[in-house]
């Protein structure tokens, strides 16, 4: 089993669609939680990070962890055709400074 | 300001040649990360360095891999002897010292193996 599952896609939406991406974890060590973009033939990007529970919103994104559950969301309110990417979930442990990264989720906004 | 550059950007080289990566990291960034990105697979760990600390090369998947980070700034990586199974996009990326709050990627080297 691999510490970070996420579900390779491609996810299909509609524009203006809200979009939930998910990744589950196995290891309860993991404290720091960040969601990476990544557009065709470009290098991840970081969108957001958050530490512990609870959510973080910025702009049309919000990021979710549930750390009871082992699961973290990141939602995009009014999708757009530019929203259209691979997205990465990535954690790691306090004191640590590796990364886990899931293997990505390919989202397709149509217009 | 500038971020993370790479070069070459894209990289085709014959089976068993020697091959150098560059990775100019983000000024003021003492953490500098190596990974390789395959098709449908995740980001694979390589090698980390910080500041003038020993790297962690725990993630280099065999001797053929070798990296180092001159002056605390340019990285290179260097792949001896390529095998096809070496074809990947290679990604640096950079951080701070407290590297939990997120990394900066370059866009990365695709390297192709004939």
């Amino acid at each position: 089993q691999k510490e970070v599952e996420q579900d390779p896609g491609p996810l299909s939406v509609p524009e203006g669609a809200i979009v939930s991406l998910n990744c589950t974890y196995s290891n309860s060590a993991f404290q720091y939680f960040m969601w990476y973009r990544q557009y065709s033939r470009k290098g991840p990007e970081l969108l957001m990070y958050t530490y512990s529970s609870g959510n973080k919103e910025d702009g049309r994104f919000t990021a979710q962890v549930d750390k009871s559950s082992k699961y973290i969301s990141l939602f995009i309110r009014d999708s757009q055709p530019s929203d259209s990417a691979t997205y990465l979930c990535a954690m790691s442990k306090v004191g640590t400074y590796k990364y886990i990264f899931g293997t990505g989720t390919r989202l397709k906004v149509l217009a | 300001g500038a971020g993370v550059s790479q070069s070459p950007s894209n990289k085709v080289t014959e089976k068993g040649k020697d091959v150098e990566l560059r990775c100019d990291p983000i000024s003021g960034h003492t953490a500098l990360y190596w990974y390789r990105q395959s098709l449908g697979q995740g980001l694979e760990f390589l090698i980390y360095f910080q500041g003038n600390s020993a790297p962690d090369k725990s993630g280099l998947p065999s001797d053929r891999f070798s990296a180092e980070r001159t002056g605390g700034s340019v990285s290179t990586l260097t792949i001896q002897r390529t095998q096809q199974e070496d074809s990947a996009v290679y990604l640096c990326a950079s951080s701070l010292y407290l590297p939990n709050i997120g990394q900066y990627f370059g866009p990365g080297t695709r390297l192709t193996v004939t």
